[in-house]
């Protein structure tokens, strides 16, 4: 079925550290894919999404390139602040579903200390 | 504007007690999903809502489970004779159209923390 795997975390890093986040997916059609993030005591907030092959989506100093021949949609930042501190979830939406209900990834939980 | 909205915030309940989880979604946003963050599953899809038609509720985990859209606004989600293994965040997201549209994005709400004793 389809399906969403993010690499297991935590993952710690100093401040001004680069981050990548790896996320593959398994999907039957072409999906859409999304990156959520979840700060602490707060709700689920979109960071940036793609919606075709070879897009690049990109929020906040956060980049992913939906890569169709590797199934990834890794989540990079050059240089990660304290406040990146959360949980983040890759996500896709297929339209073959006829609902756009997205299917999330277990979550990467990410530090960054100062 | 004003985000999704739920209520309550949290809700601790007795083994065998109903609850009525309620949802506000975004203004215009005709479509509306449900989901659950459990430590043990992560984030699953239950229902999805267009207008007050409920297209999608294969995710539902039991017949215990159940929802409702009224107005093409609100949403409450029941769950009857709660189990322990309900105790999760229960999420509501909100879109402008949702269906075949993958490229829209869902608003979430804060969720509301469900504890069954």
């Amino acid at each position: 079925g389809d399906s969403v795997t993010q690499m297991e975390g935590p993952v710690t890093l100093s401040e001004e550290a680069f981050l990548t986040i790896n996320c593959t997916y398994t999907a039957t059609g072409y999906p859409s894919l999304f990156w959520y993030v979840q700060y602490p005591g707060e709700g689920l907030q979109l960071l940036l999404k793609a919606t075709k092959a070879d897009d690049k989506g990109s929020n906040k100093g956060f980049e992913a390139t939906y890569r169709k021949e590797t199934t990834s949609f890794h989540l990079e930042k050059g240089s990660v602040q304290v406040s990146d501190s959360a949980v983040y979830f890759c996500a896709l939406s297929l339209g073959s579903s006829n609902t756009g209900k997205l299917i999330f990834g277990q979550g990467t939980t990410l530090q960054v200390k100062p | 504007g004003a985000g999704v909205s739920q209520s309550p915030s949290n809700k601790v309940t007795e083994k065998g007690k109903d609850v009525e989880l309620r949802c506000d979604p975004i203004s215009g946003h005709t479509a509306l999903y449900w989901y659950r963050q459990s430590l043990g599953q992560g984030l699953e899809f239950l229902i999805y809502f267009q207008g007050n038609s409920a297209p999608d509720k294969s995710g539902l985990p039991s017949d215990r489970f159940s929802a409702e859209r009224t107005g093409g606004s609100v949403s409450t989600l029941t769950i009857q004779r709660t189990q322990q293994e309900d105790s999760a965040v229960y999420l509501c997201a909100s879109s402008l159209v949702g269906g075949a549209n993958t490229r829209e994005t869902q608003y979430f709400g804060p969720g509301t923390r469900l504890l069954v004793l």
